[in-house]
């Protein structure tokens, strides 16, 4: 069965202090994997696509890569505007996604 | 470009009756794919429309069902509503290539009383 596993569930940071999100998949015919954060009541914004292993994108304070089994999410040095859910979802023909990890950045 | 529009964004509605939700794509977009996401399951795909056809669904009962016209905006219609339903629901368009990225609107939030 198609299954997306991301941890740890909650993750507190002071300002500055860097870590990673850990997304494992284990999806059939994975097209891409996918990075997105939501914040609360609104709808997930995209972050950013990885179509194989090795890939690395980045964008501001974060950084993805993946590997033929897990995609992880680096957050360098955050704030506390970072502070949301960041949720990780397999592509097939539809997205499986994980439960998300709940970020929150204090100052 | 303008994004993923969803109307209402809030809706209370009473056990039983029926609902209909409505989502216009990004410009250019063919294809429309419905989410229901809640605190206990996350989000659960429920299905895709391409080209006013349905792609794929997802495990969901039969009262859940969408459709989408020519210009691909697409609506999705629960019926006989329970207090399960109670979530917010969520449309992302794309291209309709197959693997691409999915852009999701803001979500219509249902409340089931």
């Amino acid at each position: 069965e198609d299954q997306v596993t991301q941890s740890p569930e909650a993750l507190r940071l002071q300002e500055g202090e860097s870590s990673s999100l850990n997304c494992s998949y284990t999806v059939s015919g994975l097209r891409g994997l996918f990075w997105y954060r939501q914040d609360p009541g609104k709808g997930p914004e995209f972050l950013f696509t990885l179509y194989s292993a090795g890939e690395e994108k980045e964008k501001e304070r974060l950084k993805a890569t993946l590997t033929k089994k897990e995609s992880f999410l680096h957050i360098t040095a955050p704030k506390p505007e970072d502070s949301a859910t960041y949720l990780c979802a397999g592509g097939t023909d539809k997205l499986i996604f994980g439960t998300g990890t709940r970020l929150q950045v204090f100052p | 470009k303008a994004g993923v529009t969803q109307t209402p964004r809030y809706l209370i509605k009473t056990r039983g009756q029926q609902v209909t939700l409505s989502c216009s794509p990004i410009s250019g977009h063919r294809s429309v794919s419905w989410y229901q996401q809640t605190p206990g399951q996350g989000l659960q795909f429920l299905f895709e429309y391409f080209s006013e056809t349905q792609r794929n669904k997802g495990n969901f009962p039969g009262r859940f069902s969408g459709r989408q016209f020519s210009n691909s905006r697409s609506e999705m219609n629960v019926s006989t509503l329970e207090l399960g339903d109670s979530a917010l629901y969520l449309c992302a368009s794309s291209a309709g290539q197959g693997g691409e990225t999915q852009y999701f609107g803001p979500g219509t939030r249902l409340l089931v009383l």
